[in-house]
This record gives C-alpha cells, sequence and structure tokens, in this order.
C-alpha cells in the first residue's frame, strides 16, 4: 500500500530555532509539493518540485523557508529561524504531474513557541 | 473572493440523508477534483471531472461540472456518520503558468447518527 511519509508527526519547539520536515513521496511519482494549513488561512501551497527541480516556490517566504529535494526518495522543509507564527499543520504530497490527483501525508503538527 | 470557493462553509446532516457541497471558481480549468479530510488526517482524493465531462460517478458519490457556470457539485448519497468530515474542491487554472492545483476553503459535514 503506497503512500506518502512525513516525520516528524510532532513538533514543538521555541522561536529562533530551526525546524526541518522530511517527506518520502510515493515511489514513482515525479511531482512533490508543500503545503500549510491552518485555520485562518486555510490551506496554501508552499512550493513543488518536478523531477527534483523546484518548479515554483512563491508561496513559501524565502528568508526563513527552504525546500529541497535531495533524492527522488526525500523532501525537505525547513524553517530557520521559526516564528510563532509558522505554527500549523505541513502537508507534503506527490503525484504524476501538477495537475493530477495528488496524494498527501498524514502532515507534521509545528507548534512554535 | 478565492478560486474553488465551497458553499456552504458548514453542513449538518441526518444519517441516510443526501449531502449536497457547491464549488464555484473564476478562470477556465483543465480538470476539478474533490478532496475530503478528516479531522487530523491528510487530504484524501475522491474524484476528478475533466472540463469535457459533465458528471461522475463513484460509489455514493456523485459530481457535476458546469463550466458555463464555473461551478461543480458534490453529492454523497445516503450519508453514513462516517462521511464526517471537510471536502475541498481543487483546480488547476489556465490562466497562470502554475502547474499546481488550487484548493478552496472547504466545506465542513456533520452526518449525526
Amino acid at each position: 500500500d503506497a503512500r506518502v511519509t512525513q516525520t516528524p508527526r510532532h513538533k514543538v519547539t521555541e522561536m529562533g530555532q530551526e525546524v526541518t520536515m522530511r517527506c518520502q513521496p510515493i515511489l514513482g511519482h515525479n511531482t512533490v509539493f508543500w503545503y500549510r494549513q491552518t485555520m485562518m488561512q486555510g490551506l496554501e501551497l508552499l512550493a513543488y518540485f518536478r523531477n527534483r527541480a523546484p518548479l515554483d516556490d512563491s508561496g513559501m517566504p524565502k528568508d526563513r523557508f527552504s525546500a529541497e529535494m535531495p533524492d527522488a526518495t526525500l523532501a525537505t522543509l525547513k524553517i530557520q529561524p521559526s516564528e510563532p507564527r509558522d505554527s500549523a499543520v505541513y502537508f507534503c504530497a506527490s503525484g504524476l504531474g501538477g495537475r493530477e490527483t495528488q496524494y498527501f501525508g498524514p502532515g507534521t503538527r509545528l507548534l512554535v513557541l | 473572493s478565492q478560486q474553488g470557493e465551497e458553499d456552504p462553509q458548514a453542513l449538518s446532516i441526518q444519517e441516510g440523508e443526501n449531502a449536497t457541497m457547491n464549488c464555484s471558481y473564476k478562470t477556465s480549468i483543465n480538470n476539478l477534483q474533490w478532496y475530503r479530510q478528516n479531522s487530523g488526517r491528510g487530504l484524501v482524493h475522491l474524484i476528478l471531472i475533466r472540463s469535457n465531462e459533465r458528471e461522475k460517478h463513484s460509489g455514493r458519490l456523485r459530481v457535476t461540472l458546469d463550466t458555463s457556470k464555473k461551478s461543480s457539485s458534490l453529492l454523497i448519497t445516503a450519508s453514513r456518520a462516517a462521511d464526517t468530515a471537510s471536502y475541498f474542491c481543487a483546480t488547476d487554472r489556465r490562466d497562470t503558468g502554475r502547474r499546481a492545483l488550487t484548493f478552496g476553503s472547504g466545506t465542513r459535514l456533520q452526518v449525526q447518527p
């Protein structure tokens, strides 16, 4: 049963600390997405990759967020330094093309104190 | 207003009743998708309908698409308590170079047993 996996599932950290979230897309999927979900803003697209190359990261605060795909089986999202307003659930999703079905991971619930 | 707005924002029905949710969008699309999100979980893809299709069925789900009105509806027949979740529509926009989906703010469905 192919699934997108994300680690950690929960993270509590203090303001100013670095946070790294990891995602393993479904094997064979060539497109990976990072989303952030909050009650106020809903689901926001932060960045997405195709064949490991970043296609769009316009939704991401560039000064503190960075997203990479070191290889086809790992995507990372880093926040440095973290701020309380970054508290949210961060989802990774993968698929076969940006406009096709997306398969979501369980999310990382981040709380920045 | 946003691309892909769901209506109503919240819906409460009794088990066995039908639930209808609507989605309106503003720009031309290639396809429209519906996703479900159970509390605390990632989104799960339900159904994709392409711009040249008018209706699609999957089990107890029926989706319609009216491109002239830029709207879609999701009907869940004979609802069950397990259908309690948030439902999102997602569109791929032709007016931007972005090859990714834009999600609406969702409809929260509560099915009372």
